[in-house]
């Protein structure tokens, strides 16, 4: 079992740039969530993928886009950084249902200046 | 769309005292119920889940929780924490389509030895 792993850690970027973030899921898992999670709050879905397609949206605008691959490896885009896009981001990952619950990464801790 | 709210943002509590944490959601169908704990820079943990059955579930480290249908209500306790308990815990729901959790605020627990 080899869990979530994100990259990068840590990331910091000037309010208008474009960021890609990564994570690969853990082994037999096809299922990848990620969330976001500001200072002091708990994690907001930002979306889902199953098997390449998202399956599932939160509250989030659309310059704020994904990609699953073959291998089950997910990435998150965000496009036009904004200030308040700083945050922790959490990939998450589950096999064949919701009964195991879902695995998360460490994160990406993002700071927008 | 359904929301989860811990009452609690702070706890503090000295070793061997019980330990109960709050959580209510605001859904009116099916619910799964799970909780979640991110010790001091490491990853969310799952803690204990609960789809359907026996409504006191038990988990990992001596936690449980009881779900209150009646009360929309998903509450943490132990009977006598430890130092090693200080964490951020996290009460999630899902429901309806998609298997995306919703998560509350978090409550950051801290114990004095």
């Amino acid at each position: 079992e080899t869990g979530v792993t994100q990259s990068p850690t840590h990331l910091i970027k000037t309010r208008g740039q474009q960021v890609t973030l990564r994570c690969s899921s853990q082994s037999g898992h096809n299922t990848v969530s990620w969330y976001q999670q500001a200072l002091g709050q708990g994690p907001q879905f930002i979306f889902q993928y199953y098997r390449e397609e998202e399956n599932g949206r939160g509250n989030f605008p659309p310059r704020f886009s994904g990609l699953q691959f073959p291998n089950y490896s997910s990435e998150l885009n965000v496009n036009a950084l904004e200030l308040d896009d700083s945050a922790l981001y959490l990939c998450a990952s589950r096999g064949q249902g919701l009964l195991y619950g879902y695995t998360f990464g460490s994160g990406t801790r993002l700071t927008v200046v | 769309a359904q929301s989860v709210s811990q009452h609690n943002h702070h706890v503090i509590l000295s070793e061997a005292a019980s330990l109960e944490l709050g959580c209510n959601y605001s859904y009116g169908g099916t619910v799964n119920l799970f909780w979640y704990v991110q010790y001091p820079g490491q990853h969310l943990q799952l803690l204990l889940k609960y789809f359907s059955g026996d409504p006191l579930v038990k988990g990992i480290k001596g936690f449980e929780a009881e779900f209150i249908k009646s009360k929309f209500s998903f509450n943490l306790r132990k009977p006598s924490v430890q130092w090693s308990d200080t964490a951020e815990y996290f009460c999630a729901v899902n429901a309806g389509a998609g298997n995306m959790l919703t998560f509350g605020g978090g409550t950051r627990l801290m114990v004095k030895p």
